[in-house]
C-alpha cells in the first residue's frame, strides 16, 4: 500500500503563470478530494469525484481552478493565472465509498506547497 | 453552514501530564466527527471517526468522545512524539446518499517538552 501520492511536492511561478498538480490516489479508492490549506489553518475543501464524476464544487472554487479525474484513477489541479493569495499547501485524500456505509475515512497525501511570487 | 471550532489554538505540556483538547461543531446533522494529526510539512493523518453522542475510541494515549455539540481529545501522559497538529473535522449529512466534504476546524498545536 503506496499511500496518496502527490507531484510535485513543491512548486514556485510567478504570478500570472499558469500550474498543474497531480494526485494518486490509494488504488482501488473511487472518491478523490483536493483540500487548500494556508499557515495556521485547517484545510479548506475545494471539490471532489466519485470515479471520474466532479460531484461537488465549493463555491470559494474561482473559475481559474479545474479539475479533472479523466479515468477515474488520478486526478491534476490546474490554476490558470496564478496569484498571490493562491500560494497554500495543496492536499489530496482518497477513500473509498461503499452503498450503505455511515461514511468514507479520507486519508490525505503528503500536499504540493505552492508559493506564487 | 457548518462550522467547527478547535481550542485552544496552543498547548504546551511537560512530558506525563495529562490534557484535553475541545473541538465545538455547528451542524444540519452529523454524518461524522474526525480527528486527524498532522505533522509539519506533512498531510493529515487519520486517528479516529465517532458517530453519535456517547461514543468513544482509543488509540494509545489518546481517547476521543463526541456530545451533540463538542468533542474531546484526550491526551493521557503525553510523550514528546505526540507533538503536532490535531485537528478536527466533521461530515454533515446531505441529501440521498451524497456525503463527501470535510469542514475542519483551525487546529491545536501541542507541544510536549521532555
Amino acid at each position: 500500500d503506496t499511500g496518496v501520492s502527490q507531484n510535485p511536492r513543491h512548486k514556485i511561478t510567478k504570478r500570472g503563470q499558469n500550474v498543474t498538480f497531480r494526485c494518486d490516489p490509494i488504488s482501488e479508492h473511487n472518491r478523490l478530494y483536493w483540500y487548500r490549506q494556508t499557515l495556521g489553518q485547517g484545510p479548506e475543501f475545494l471539490t471532489y469525484f466519485q470515479n471520474e464524476a466532479q460531484l461537488e464544487k465549493s463555491r470559494l472554487l474561482s473559475d481559474r481552478f479545474s479539475a479533472e479525474r479523466p479515468k477515474g484513477s488520478f486526478s491534476t489541479l490546474e490554476i490558470q493565472r496564478t496569484e498571490q493569495g493562491d500560494s497554500a499547501m495543496y492536499l489530496c485524500a482518497s477513500s473509498l465509498a461503499i452503498p450503505g456505509q455511515r461514511t468514507d475515512t479520507q486519508y490525505f497525501g503528503p500536499g504540493t506547497r505552492l508559493t506564487v511570487l | 453552514e457548518d462550522q467547527v471550532t478547535q481550542s485552544p489554538e496552543a498547548l504546551r505540556l511537560q512530558e506525563g501530564e495529562s490534557s484535553s483538547l475541545n473541538c465545538s461543531y455547528t451542524v444540519s446533522g452529523l454524518r461524522g466527527l474526525f480527528w486527524y494529526r498532522q505533522d509539519p510539512g506533512k498531510g493529515p493523518e487519520f486517528l479516529f471517526t465517532l458517530y453519535s453522542a456517547g461514543e468513544e475510541k482509543e488509540k494509545e494515549r489518546l481517547k476521543a468522545t463526541l456530545t451533540k455539540k463538542e468533542s474531546f481529545l484526550h491526551i493521557t501522559a503525553p510523550k514528546p512524539e505526540d507533538s503536532a497538529t490535531y485537528l478536527c473535522a466533521v461530515q454533515a449529512l446531505a441529501g440521498g446518499t451524497s456525503y463527501g466534504k470535510l469542514t475542519f476546524g483551525q487546529g491545536t498545536i501541542l507541544t510536549v517538552h521532555p
